[in-house]
């Protein structure tokens, strides 16, 4: 299958710090990504669908400026957490989509858990 | 915007049983409903998935079936092996010319294989 790559998977911050994670479609090219957050025994709530070369959508509730999304080129999508706080701590997981008709899927990343003292 | 229920949230079955877990949505337009399991802190991995103008799939022990009228779709394993425990998410999504738009999931299931 596809592969998505995640980084960091791991992140220990300052409260007040930004922090990027990067998403990456290895061997695809995927003009749209989306960014999940789960926290611990829940389900992957939608934060935003990011488009190459446009400005990323964002779910209702998710602060644009405080997740900062850019979609610069066809494998990469990075999501900057400004200014983190400790309610900002949580599991942060990419998706791209690999288009193709009806072979058309959705891949995941690793994941990124984010920990702000 | 779409919802998406799931039940139960927890399901704990003998080796060997079949386990069965069940999905509504609301917005009748979705038209591709994937699985996807999870293991602690890895990520969600799809396992099967169906689209709107079939009703049913299979992928050896793993099926999923899909009524639109009613708008549910369920996941079936059967002959449920300890490494099946996981948690499961069912997702729903609008997919217009093969293009999968934002999936939206389901709360999880956390099925309990007992040996």
């Amino acid at each position: 299958g596809a592969v998505v790559s995640q980084h960091p998977s791991r992140v220990i911050c300052k409260s007040g710090t930004s922090v990027k994670i990067e998403c990456r479609s290895l061997d695809f090219q995927a003009t749209t990504m989306f960014w999940y957050r789960q926290f611990p025994k829940q389900s992957l709530m939608l934060m935003a669908t990011s488009n190459e070369g446009s400005k990323a959508t964002y779910e209702q509730g998710v602060e644009k400026d405080k997740f900062l999304i850019n979609h610069a080129s066809l494998t990469l999508s990075t999501l900057t957490v400004t200014s983190a706080h400790p309610e900002d701590s949580s599991f942060y997981i990419c998706s791209a989509r690999r288009t193709g008709g009806a072979n058309e899927k959705l891949f995941f990343g690793s994941g990124t858990q984010l920990s702000v003292l | 915007g779409e919802n998406v229920e799931q039940h139960p949230s927890t399901l704990s079955v003998q080796e060997g049983d079949s386990a069965v877990i069940k999905c509504t949505y609301s917005d009748s337009a979705s038209n591709y409903f994937p699985w996807y399991k999870q293991e602690l802190g890895k990520r969600p991995q799809l396992i099967i998935d169906i689209r709107s103008n079939v009703g049913e799939k299979k992928d050896q022990r793993i099926a999923v079936t899909l009524n639109k009228t009613a708008k549910h779709f369920s996941l079936h394993i059967t002959e449920t092996q300890p490494e099946d425990s996981a948690v499961y998410f069912c997702a729903a999504s609008i997919n217009y010319g093969g293009a999968t738009n934002k999936l939206i999931f389901g709360t999880g299931t956390l099925l309990a294989v007992q040996p």
